[in-house]
């Protein structure tokens, strides 16, 4: 079935040590996603990339990088995590379009110690 | 980024509909109505949307006001699976990125 695959699901990494979160997808889509949850709270929108055009959202923080290497893969790069940066991590795809859906990935909880 | 409102949670039975309100009074000639849905300890997954006209799928209905001001999340008979947090979100115009609210957690009782 195609979809949204993200690895790991659960993801430990410590205080300031790099740490990359993987995102692919079969689907094909141009448009892919990553969002950031944290706990009892709504997804927030860190950045997209729109084939190879990378949009960051205004008050997504520094430490917060990402890679589209293929349509199939998108990473996301955190360069020194924070305790503040403990959250589920989201991917998302989708095809160009106003009214087009967004198709999710399980998500990866990242914890920081 | 056109903003809604969605009450914090609402309770229902099993086998019953549920009507999910929300208010969009912000929402621009070319915004869709976006719903989406957040099972626990999985991603947000797509329940339906509209733009003017309302529509029916097979997980749920979506009715949605002439001045499209506000629309109704209409889940015709509720299961114990159908337990989430239901986000309505208006599609921004001009980008292609969804901005979630808060949303509505529903609870469904057996």
């Amino acid at each position: 079935d195609a979809m949204v695959i993200q690895n790991p699901r659960y993801q430990v990494t410590q205080f300031g040590k790099p740490v990359t979160l993987s995102c692919s997808q079969t689907l094909n889509h141009n448009v892919m996603y990553w969002y950031q949850q944290k706990s009892s709270q709504a997804p927030k929108l860190l950045f997209h990339y729109y084939d190879k055009d990378f949009n960051n959202e205004a008050d997504t923080p520094d430490n917060f990088q990402s890679r589209r290497p293929n349509t199939s893969f998108c990473f996301l790069d955190i360069r020194s995590p924070g305790l503040g940066d403990a959250a589920m991590y989201l991917c998302a795809t989708s095809r160009v379009g106003r009214g087009e859906t967004q198709y999710f990935g399980p998500g990866t909880r990242l914890l920081v110690l | 980024d056109a903003k809604t409102t969605q009450p914090n949670s609402m309770e229902s039975n099993e086998e019953e509909p549920v009507h999910l309100p929300c208010n969009h009074s912000t929402i621009s000639g070319t915004d869709y109505i976006h719903w989406y849905r957040q099972l626990p300890s999985q991603g947000p997954e797509y329940v339906i949307h509209g733009l003017t006209s309302n529509v029916n799928n097979r997980m749920a209905s979506l009715a949605i006001a002439e001045d499209r001001k506000s629309s109704t999340l209409i889940l015709h008979r509720a299961t114990l699976r159908d337990a989430a947090v239901y986000y309505c979100i208006l599609r921004d115009s001009g980008a292609q990125k969804l901005v979630f609210g808060q949303g509505t957690r529903l609870t469904i009782n057996p």
